[in-house]
């Protein structure tokens, strides 16, 4: 059965201070790896899509990359607007499976 | 252009009743699928459809049911509602396949 684990639970960061959010997953046949911004009470937002092994993607402060069992979300000089919690799926038969999410704060 | 649309946005039942959210994807898109987040957890897979056709079905009971329209809207409808059904309730839509699926805004159900 495919599973995403997501690590940390949360994390709190103070505005500048670099990190990376951690997404394990299991899954028979990678069809895509997805990464999504969610703020509290709205649907999530789509930031990244990774195919392969070795693949990264950057938009403003982010980055992705993807290995063959793990993917990182890499966040550089955050400020509080990055703040929301940051939920990674993987496509599995006809679904995408979910991770519990990071709750990350920034601190200004 | 716009992108996924649900309504109600917010939504207050009895228990034992029953509930109808709809679902609008963005233009072009032919696959719609319904997901349950409960809070501090993920989205939990509910039901996937493709050119009116259910694709995939979540490990959720049959008091569970959707459909899709001709032009490629969608509803979830949940009979004989218990307290454990509140919840935000998201749609996704998109091209279909490993295509990136976007989200629309959810709707709040509070089961009373």
């Amino acid at each position: 059965e495919d599973q995403v684990t997501q690590s940390p639970e949360a994390l709190r960061l103070q505005e500048g201070e670099s990190s990376s959010l951690n997404c394990s997953y299991t899954v028979s046949g990678l069809r895509g790896l997805f990464w999504y911004r969610q703020d509290p009470g709205k649907g999530p937002e789509f930031l990244f899509t990774l195919y392969s092994a070795g693949e990264e993607k950057e938009k403003e402060r982010l980055k992705a990359t993807l290995t063959k069992k793990e993917s990182f979300l890499h966040i550089t000089a955050p400020k509080p607007e990055d703040s929301a919690t940051y939920l990674c799926a993987v496509q599995g038969d006809q679904k995408l499976v979910f991770g519990q999410g990071t709750r990350l704060t920034i601190n200004p | 252009d716009a992108g996924v649309t649900q309504s109600p946005t917010h939504l207050i039942k009895t228990r034992g009743q029953q509930v109808t959210l709809r679902c609008s994807p963005i233009s072009g898109h032919k696959s719609v699928s319904w997901y349950q987040q409960v809070l501090g957890q993920g989205p939990q897979f509910i039901f996937q459809y493709y050119e009116k056709e259910e694709r995939g079905r979540g490990n959720f009971p049959d008091r569970f049911s959707a459909r899709q329209f001709p032009n490629y809207s969608s509803e979830l409808n949940v009979n004989a509602l218990l307290l454990g059904d509140s919840a935000l309730y998201l749609c996704a839509s998109s091209f279909g396949g490993r295509f990136e699926a976007f989200f629309g805004q959810g709707t709040r159900l509070t089961v009373v």
